[in-house]
């Protein structure tokens, strides 16, 4: 167990339809990420939050959107969904900056779009 | 941008040693790190090197060449629960950000 929720573990949705993923980190991390995993396709980095601001912009739609609240938890909006949008999304979450800093990954939510 | 590449899959026997190469062109790097993840499964951290050399843990060691954008990871005395993928990740070089790269995976089966 890294320490990192995500809810819900399963989504199943329809094309054109919003869904928000939720997601706390470890306690004490300031930072959370956003990835997508899709079945052909690694491990793909959307966004990065740091104490509520956003940090890091990677491969991120402009229909989905993410944030992070006061009490570091964060969602990630993914709306107009298209049958592409079926994958695994992960967020992780790290410690303060610098040195080794690895990233704790939750165990994931699983979005099936129909 | 980045480019990481991994062979897709790979298989080993158990008992036996396996090593998985990576190979990545970033215009900044600030660390190589290694995952482990079973299917339908969470990324796990492996090991991590920023400087050239040869970092060991366990059974797992993984090295760096920084100059050749080449690092590896090796597994000694497979055992069956290794059959996983194994993910290479690049971090860039940006200033208060500490997103990761990853490239596609390796998929490790161990057979008896």
């Amino acid at each position: 167990d890294s320490g990192v929720t995500q809810t819900p573990k399963h989504l199943i949705t329809a094309t054109g339809q919003r869904v928000t993923l939720r997601c706390s980190p470890r306690s004490g991390d300031l930072s959370v990420y956003w990835y997508q995993q899709s079945l052909d396709q690694g491990l793909q980095f959307l966004i990065q939050y740091y104490n509520g601001e956003e940090r890091a912009k990677g491969n991120i739609l402009e229909r989905f959107s993410a944030q992070q609240f006061p009490d570091l938890h964060s969602e990630l909006n993914l709306s107009s969904l298209e049958l592409g949008d079926s994958a695994l999304y992960f967020c992780a979450s790290s410690g303060p900056f610098g040195g080794r800093n690895e990233q704790f990954f939750g165990p994931g939510t699983r979005l099936t779009v129909l | 941008g980045q480019n990481i590449d991994q062979p897709t899959e790979m298989t080993a026997t158990e008992g036996a040693i396996v090593q998985i190469n990576c190979t990545y062109q970033t215009s900044g790097f600030n660390g190589l790190f290694w995952y482990q993840q079973h299917a339908g499964e969470a990324p796990t951290f492996l090991s991590y090197n920023v400087l050239d050399g040869l970092e060991e843990k366990g059974r797992f060691s993984s090295f760096l060449s920084r100059s050749k954008g080449y690092s590896y990871l090796l597994l000694k005395e497979l055992q069956m629960k290794d059959s996983a993928s194994y993910l290479c990740a690049v971090r860039h070089d940006q200033t208060g950000a500490n997103n990761l790269f990853f490239g596609t995976g390796t998929r490790l089966t161990v057979i008896p």
